[in-house]
């Protein structure tokens, strides 16, 4: 159990594209999600921890606008990054926190490679 | 602030040899802290959890208060446990906001 579907799992596109990625719990419901952005051969950044039906919360240092977080159902998490750069490309991964699992740490995604040209 | 911290980047041991990777954290409040797990190509998974106080694949982590430490431990190296291990602690409560260290990538040689 405790499933974390993430899709795509690799995406390139030109600069100054929007680029969506999903995030789905398969099995169980998901209260939390979170999504971070993770470096070459670095830790975990947290971008922002997002509440299925409110707003996502950011971390310092985290660009709202041009992060677009939306937590529509209990089951799938979006992420946008809108007018995307080249310096924005890096690998994202979400987890997500289970009402059915609320004893249980985070379930994780594969993550999503973006690469900007 | 919440920290996390693994001091070794790399760490590289011989099949059958003991291997200690080392967590340090700080925390004001009661601290719940996790190992992580990354292998090659695949995605992060929960390795262990402080308060379950068991074994994973013959891994075991001790948490030190005193120390602030979280080590994880096995005492012999297998050439299949080679990944990347990330120590994270719970700063979110029930939200389980997670606080990771910079990760130690485990190299075991046959």
């Amino acid at each position: 159990g405790a499933v974390v579907s993430q899709h795509p799992s690799w995406v390139i596109c030109k600069s100054g594209t929007s680029v969506k990625i999903e995030c789905r719990s398969l099995d169980f419901q998901a209260t939390t999600m979170f999504w971070y952005r993770q470096f070459p051969k670095q830790s975990l950044m947290l971008m922002a921890t997002s509440n299925e039906g409110s707003k996502a919360t950011y971390e310092q240092g985290v660009e709202k606008d041009k992060f677009l977080i939306n937590h529509a159902s209990l089951t799938l998490s979006t992420l946008t990054v809108t007018s995307a750069h080249p310096e924005d490309s890096s690998f994202y991964i979400c987890s997500a926190v289970g009402a059915a699992y609320s004893n249980q740490p985070q379930h994780f995604g594969d993550g999503t490679r973006l690469s900007i040209l | 602030a919440q920290r996390v911290t693994q001091p070794e980047k790399l760490l590289s041991v011989f099949k059958g040899a003991p291997v200690e990777l080392k967590c340090n954290y700080s925390y004001s409040g009661s601290p719940e802290l996790f190992w992580y797990v990354q292998y090659s190509r695949q995605r992060l998974q929960l390795l262990l959890r402080h308060i379950s106080r068991e074994s994973i694949k013959g891994f075991t982590a001790d948490l030190n208060k005193g120390e602030t430490s979280f080590h994880l431990k096995k005492p012999f190296a297998q050439e299949e446990d080679s990944a990347m291990y990330y120590c994270a602690l719970n700063s979110g409560g029930s939200n389980y906001k997670l606080t990771f260290g910079k990760g130690t990538l485990l190299t075991v040689n046959p």
